[in-house]
């Protein structure tokens, strides 16, 4: 069956430094990908996502690109915010569900 | 617009015992699917409705089951339950139905089985 592959971290950063979560899949098709994330104390919400293949997902300085030939999905943040740490989940569904499939979660810290 | 709510926020139960767990989606929203969060498994699927069908099942025992109504709040129903089901349950909405949307969570609802 489709399964996601992210690196688990913990993962330590001081503030202004450069992220990279890798994320791979394995799905037969064309699955979308997207990158949730949940902030202490609250709800897992969507970050970004791309719907098929070299499509480029963004939002609030966060990128990924859905790399086909690598079946990846990296997250990405040139400069990150100690209001960025959370836990980020990278994830796919198939076409016709909105069943989401969950890596198993990337812990990131961003100390001052 | 109120989000996705889900209730009650917190239970406690003995082994054996069963549990129903509420969600109503966000206004409009007529996919529903839940999910079962655990620091050892992580986020796993358990069902996907879809108007009132469901239309995928996670790999979970019979024991675990729900249900969506005419108006798209879905239950979710955990019967004889094991120390292992204590978990983080959340429930997602979605506008559609056809992959590849957005999900919205709800704060999930914390089960924890003596």
């Amino acid at each position: 069956g489709d399964s996601v592959t992210q690196m688990e971290g913990p993962v330590t950063l001081s503030e202004e430094a450069f992220l990279t979560i890798n994320c791979t899949y394995t799905a037969t098709g064309y699955p979308s990908l997207f990158w949730y994330v949940q902030y202490p104390g609250e709800g897992l919400q969507l970050l970004l996502k791309a719907t098929k293949a070299d499509d480029k997902g963004s939002n609030k300085g966060f990128e990924a690109t859905y790399r086909k030939e690598t079946t990846s999905f990296h997250l990405e943040k040139g400069s990150v915010q100690v209001s960025d740490s959370a836990v980020y989940f990278c994830a796919l569904s198939q076409g016709g569900s909105e069943k989401l499939v969950f890596g198993k979660g990337t812990k990131l810290t961003v100390n001052p | 617009k109120a989000g996705v709510t889900q209730t009650p926020r917190y239970l406690i139960k003995t082994r054996g015992q069963q549990v129903t767990l509420s969600c109503s989606p966000i206004s409009g929203h007529r996919s529903v699917s839940w999910y079962q969060q655990t620091p050892g498994q992580g986020l796993q699927f358990l069902f996907e409705y879809f108007s009132e069908t469901q239309r995928n099942k996670g790999n979970f025992p019979g024991r675990f089951s729900g249900r969506q109504f005419s108006n798209s709040r879905s239950e979710m129903n955990v019967s004889t339950l094991e120390l292992g089901d204590s978990a983080l349950y959340l429930c997602a909405s979605s506008s559609q139905g056809a992959g590849g949307n957005e999900q919205f969570f709800g704060p999930g609802t914390r089960l924890t089985v003596l």
